[in-house]
């Protein structure tokens, strides 16, 4: 199995441009999430999908739209990138339901806005 | 709202020795669940240790161990024969459930830990 993959790894854009960053997971699990990771911080939820059909807003969503396009895979959306969009984005996928369950992180992304 | 602090930027510690790493949170939940992530150099988020608030005993697994603390809010890790491999930054979490299903994570912000051989 490979857990949780996200693509690309790197990402440098200009201000202005778009990008689609996309996570896949093998585990068949319910919910994902996406985070972001800035200097000096822990991580922060952006959106996540509590299950398949769903997406609701996390912490910090401004900027960014979600797409959960099936079970396996949640994609995030950066419509006009911005200097203040330059982080690591995590994508983390769990169980879901009415417990407390671990969540499964991907390798992670890292993404520069000039 | 949920807090996570980690109070100890950077740490260091000699390989085989202990070293205790701290975390405060502050909730007003009853029933909750708190880890410990490590991240290594190649940003990797691995789960290290989890505790449910509603066991008094304190969590293990193998070289780590936790000291929770509910009445203070406290909890922190004790990485016991630390080994070169321990070199990673640390975070402390606090999972809150949301209405939906789903569980959020609230992170400290971390501490730097390097195991000095």
């Amino acid at each position: 199995n490979a857990g949780v993959t996200q693509t690309p790894k790197f990402q440098v854009l200009k201000t202005g441009q778009s990008m689609t960053l996309q996570c896949a997971q093998d585990m068949n699990h319910n919910s994902m999430y996406w985070y972001r990771q800035d200097p000096g911080m822990g991580l922060r939820l952006i959106y996540y999908s509590a299950s398949e059909g769903t997406t609701d807003k996390g912490e910090v969503p401004n900027g960014y739209n979600v797409s959960r396009l099936n079970k396996r895979e949640f994609s995030l959306r950066l419509e006009s990138a911005a200097p203040s969009q330059t982080s690591v984005y995590f994508c983390a996928s769990s169980e879901g339901g009415f417990s407390y369950n671990e969540q499964f992180f991907g390798p992670g992304t890292r993404l520069t806005v000039l | 709202a949920q807090t996570v602090t980690q109070s100890q930027p950077e740490m260091s510690v000699q390989e085989a020795e202990t070293v205790t790493l701290s975390c405060t949170y502050d909730t007003s939940e009853s029933n909750y669940y708190l880890f410990w992530y490590k991240q290594p150099p190649s940003r990797q988020m691995i789960l290290v240790i989890r505790q449910e608030a509603y066991k008094q005993q304190n969590a293990t697994e193998n070289r780590f161990s936790v000291n929770f603390q509910k009445a203070a809010k406290s909890f922190s890790l004790k990485i016991s024969d630390s080994q070169l491999g321990d070199t990673a930054m640390y975070f402390c979490a606090f999972m809150s459930r949301l209405g939906t299903g789903a569980n959020n994570l609230f992170f400290g912000t971390g501490t730097r830990l390097t195991v000095i051989p």
